[in-house]
């Protein structure tokens, strides 16, 4: 199965400051890789497909980059309701998703 | 719109079994597979495997294998998970999510199993 990495585990921000958030894999998937964001008791939310296309609906401050085994997915302008866990999965094979990064308030 | 809706929390004992329902709506059932994913409490997201909603066939992750079924009413447009002999470790929210190679963009509201003697 294709192991999933994410980095860092949590991150504090400060409102307004440009954010990344690293995902790599232990293989090669391409650009099968997604990104989900998931608040407390909600169901994940896809932000990112394809690791950089879009989402119709997802704020313009969400982006994504990469291919292969590096990913990052970057916020340009954090506001408080992106305090949430942010997962990476990869479709490439069978599905897995990384552990997730928790963004929390300096 | 699509919608995925899925069934109420339980609890259980050790030992018993559950079901869980997941009703899918605003798309033809059998035109996409059916994912369930596994989020154990305060932890991450957790691929359990998947059905084939055309033909019924299960496929299973390896820690999935053995005590969990992955089943279908499909003129009811319906995905179930059953798990038998249920132990602490399955205590868990169980999402299912339609299949897609293009990130999960639909998914069920999550059941709360709870195992407590």
């Amino acid at each position: 199965d294709v192991v999933l990495t994410q980095s860092p585990a949590t991150l504090s921000v400060t409102p307004g400051e440009r954010i990344s958030l690293s995902c790599r894999a232990s293989e090669s998937v391409d650009t099968y890789l997604h990104w989900y964001q998931q608040k407390p008791n909600e169901s994940p939310r896809l932000l990112i497909k394809y690791a950089s296309q879009s989402i119709s609906g997802i704020p313009s401050r969400f982006s994504g980059s990469g291919s292969g085994t590096d990913f990052t997915l970057s916020i340009n302008g954090v506001e408080l309701e992106d305090l949430s866990i942010y997962y990476c999965q990869q479709g490439n094979s069978l599905p897995t998703f990384g552990a997730g990064t928790k963004l929390e308030l300096k | 719109q699509i919608q995925l809706v899925q069934s109420g929390p339980e609890l259980k004992k050790p030992g018993e079994s559950v079901k869980i329902s997941c009703k899918a709506s605003g798309y033809t059932f059998t035109n996409y597979g059916m994912y369930w994913v596994k989020q154990a409490p305060g932890q991450g997201l957790q691929y359990m495997g998947w059905i084939n909603t055309e033909t019924g066939k299960p496929t299973y992750a390896d820690d999935f294998k053995g005590r969990f079924v992955f089943f279908l009413e499909t003129s009811a447009s319906t995905a179930y998970l059953q798990i038998n002999n249920l132990k602490n470790e399955d205590m868990a929210t169980y999402f299912c999510a339609r299949r897609s190679r293009m990130g999960i963009a639909n998914w069920g509201q999550g059941v709360m199993v709870t195992v407590s003697s």
